[in-house]
């Protein structure tokens, strides 16, 4: 079975400072990856999508970045933080092919509060 | 551009009634999936249907929806509902498999009350 790790579970960082927020795919070669992002309250706002190891799209920046450094691994990460970073970010892989190729598995979560 | 529309940002009821939440999108595919996803208090989204066939009614859990392209729309429904099922359900359509994947409506926060 597929399991989807992310870290860290939550984290309070000030303005200004770097960010660097992680998962990890098991049991699933080549998924495709994905970084969501939800405000308190809000909806889920796709940041990054990577279909292979090494290349990332962007979405929706927001001052943000993502990579791929494994096949099981992606990460998002800024050198300076916004108050408007905070909210719950959320890694989540599909299959890409198949019946289910579409569908997200989302890990669980990491909780980001900027002050 | 691909949209999924959800009107109610709030639906209260009382346990043991029916609910339903809405679920409108504009696409210009014609391949497409759709889904019903439910996040629970402090915890990340599960996929609760998925549905590509026209007319064709899904079930899981007790909740249903079916598929209606002519109406461009994809409601979800509960006969009964339950306490446990007060939670943030979100609509969200895939036009292509891969790539940018789901795009999500802006959510439905179901509050079941006794």
């Amino acid at each position: 079975a597929q399991t989807i790790h992310q870290w860290p579970v939550a984290e309070i960082k000030a303005v200004g400072s770097p960010l660097s927020l992680g998962c990890t795919i098991k049991g699933k070669s080549s998924p495709n990856l994905y970084w969501y992002w939800q405000a308190t309250g809000g909806t889920l706002q796709q940041l990054f999508y990577s279909i292979t190891v090494g290349q990332v799209e962007s979405v929706v920046q927001l001052n943000l970045s993502a990579s791929r450094p494994k096949d099981d691994q992606f990460i998002l990460s800024t050198e300076k933080l916004l108050l408007s970073h905070s909210g719950f970010y959320l890694c989540a892989w599909s299959p890409g092919t198949g019946l289910s190729g579409n569908t997200l598995y989302f890990g669980e979560g990491s909780r980001l509060i900027v002050v | 551009g691909d949209s999924v529309t959800q009107t109610e940002g709030l639906v209260t009821v009382t346990e043991g009634l029916p609910v339903k939440l809405n679920c409108t999108y504009q696409t210009t595919y014609l391949t497409i999936a759709f889904f019903w996803y439910v996040q629970y208090l402090n915890e990340a989204p599960q996929v609760l249907l998925k549905s590509s066939t026209d007319n064709k009614r899904t079930e899981h859990q007790g909740f249903h929806a079916t598929l209606h392209k002519s109406s461009s729309s994809f409601h979800l429904q509960k006969s009964s509902a339950q306490l446990s099922d007060s939670a943030l359900y979100y609509c969200a359509l895939s036009p292509y498999q891969g790539g940018r994947a789901l795009i999500f409506g802006t959510g439905t926060t179901v509050s079941v009350s006794p």
